[in-house]
């Protein structure tokens, strides 16, 4: 089945690391991905990492993937006022079709 | 570059009506466009998958008589939502697969609000 879910709310002070997590249900997905997502806004692709990585790192984002467990992290370090939005964790499910399921969303606050 | 472009941004209908909601791949061709549902404080549902020139393919519990998806061309779809209630309120987003970047080329519009009076 596709299930993916996540803490709804997470707090942190400005300039410490925030962790998201994520848990995904479906063992052939291919690709995950983190979103971000600004008040009434659309959704900015944040980074992504493919299935059989266990880490990717890309300035500030530090994606941690534990394919047995089926657990997905996103470390924001320093986090900024800036950050603070919803963070959407995503799997590509479907092979030819390669639709999205989506996370439950957390919402991320950065305390100045 | 690939940009998708949804619009309109925010509509306002009254109960009984239709909505037509378009989304367009401005630089570059999509054959594959989808169609998100999100509700207030909630994540977002994939309602169908739209494949240009057939039939879309919608989710299990989605009613493809109530959403009508087109996707008649290579940069555009449309989603229409007939016969409005206010149950469909909720905030629409579209997105566009970048062909070139293989599972990793997603691109999503800015979303419609849509609110049924």
């Amino acid at each position: 089945g596709e299930d993916v879910e996540q803490s709804l709310f997470l707090s942190v002070r400005e300039g410490d690391s925030s962790v998201i997590n994520c848990t995904y249900t479906d063992s052939s997905s291919t690709y995950l991905y983190w979103y971000k997502q600004e008040p009434g806004a659309g959704l900015q692709l944040l980074t992504y990492i493919f299935s059989n990585m266990d880490m990717k790192q890309d300035q500030r984002l530090t994606v941690l993937l534990n394919k047995k467990d089926k657990h997905l992290s996103l470390r924001i370090a320093d986090t900024q006022t800036g950050d603070s939005a919803i963070y959407f964790c995503a799997e590509s499910v479907g092979g030819a079709t390669n639709k999205l399921i989506f996370g439950t969303g957390t919402l991320l606050a950065v305390q100045p | 570059g690939a940009v998708v472009s949804q619009h309109p941004s925010r509509v306002i209908c009254k109960s009984g009506t239709s909505v037509k909601i378009e989304c367009r791949s401005l630089d570059f061709q999509a054959t594959t466009m989808f169609w998100y549902r999100q509700f207030p404080k909630k994540s977002l549902m994939l309602m169908a998958t739209s494949n240009e020139g057939s039939k879309a393919t919608y989710e299990q519990g989605v009613e493809k008589d109530k959403f009508l998806i087109n996707h008649a061309s290579l940069t555009l779809s449309t989603l229409t939502v007939t016969s409005a209630h206010p149950e469909d309120s909720s905030f629409y987003i579209c997105s566009a697969t970048r062909p070139w970047e293989g599972s990793a080329g997603y691109t999503f519009g800015s979303g419609t609000r849509l609110t049924v009076v």
